[in-house]
């Protein structure tokens, strides 16, 4: 079942650039998360952002949400040459099974820094 | 420090043989997942397990079987049922609740030879 969709699919810009993705949603959400993922890697966790939050921050990232939009967006600020990978937003649209959460991830966007 | 260890890193399948992908964690998580991931595609949940002894099948659980006997162990077995099991294969466990993110292993590469 896809439940987020990140647009868009690939971008590509130049080092130092902000970079910004964003995340459409189908149904409501208790949080909404960013993972990143480098080429033959595993995914990592970047930041939840809870139904009731607008914005959160860590380092150069700030997610926003828009729960009425059903949507939120990914800004990196200052892009850097280690910042290429791929990036996926999760959603936990079925609450909590026995206690935790079933994520869903979108297709996520290929972010390409040039130097 | 604790993580996610899958194993192995590449595998290889004969036709029509069974094998098996080892996931351990040592977070103490309740929850373990294994997601399937296609060439530029997203993940695909296949089963996932909240507690031991016991899993549910996820969107694409058709050819693969799992077991959850110790809360560090979730192996998957991709079973010669799968027509099209070459794929990255993803393992992540979280704690029950909410607010809490996946921690994923570093995942393992399936080629049918």
């Amino acid at each position: 079942s896809q439940q987020g969709e990140e647009d868009p699919q690939a971008l590509s810009i130049q080092e130092g650039e902000n970079a910004t993705m964003n995340c459409s949603y189908k149904t409501s959400i208790n949080n909404l998360q960013w993972y990143r993922q480098n080429s033959g890697r595993g995914l990592v966790h970047l930041i939840l952002i809870r139904s009731n939050e607008r914005e959160k921050h860590s380092g150069r990232l700030r997610v926003t949400l828009d729960t009425s939009k059903k949507s939120s967006s990914l800004l990196i600020t200052a892009s850097r040459a280690a910042d290429t990978a791929s990036y996926f937003c999760a959603t936990d649209a079925e609450g909590l099974i026995q206690g935790a959460q079933k994520l869903v991830f979108g297709q996520g966007t290929r972010l390409t820094i040039n130097p | 420090d604790g993580g996610i260890t899958q194993s192995p890193k590449y595998l290889f399948r004969k036709e029509g043989q069974n094998v098996t992908l080892s996931c351990e964690q040592n977070l103490n998580h309740d929850a373990m997942y294994w997601y399937r991931q296609d060439p530029g595609q997203g993940l695909r949940l296949i089963y996932y397990s909240q507690i031991v002894n016991d899993f549910q099948k996820g969107d694409i659980a058709e050819g693969y079987s799992v077991s959850r006997e110790k809360k560090e162990s979730f192996p998957l077995t991709v079973t010669s049922a799968q027509k099209n099991p070459t794929a990255f294969y993803l393992c992540a466990s979280t704690p029950r609740g909410f607010d809490y993110g996946y921690t994923f292993g570093s995942g393992t590469r399936l080629t049918v030879v």
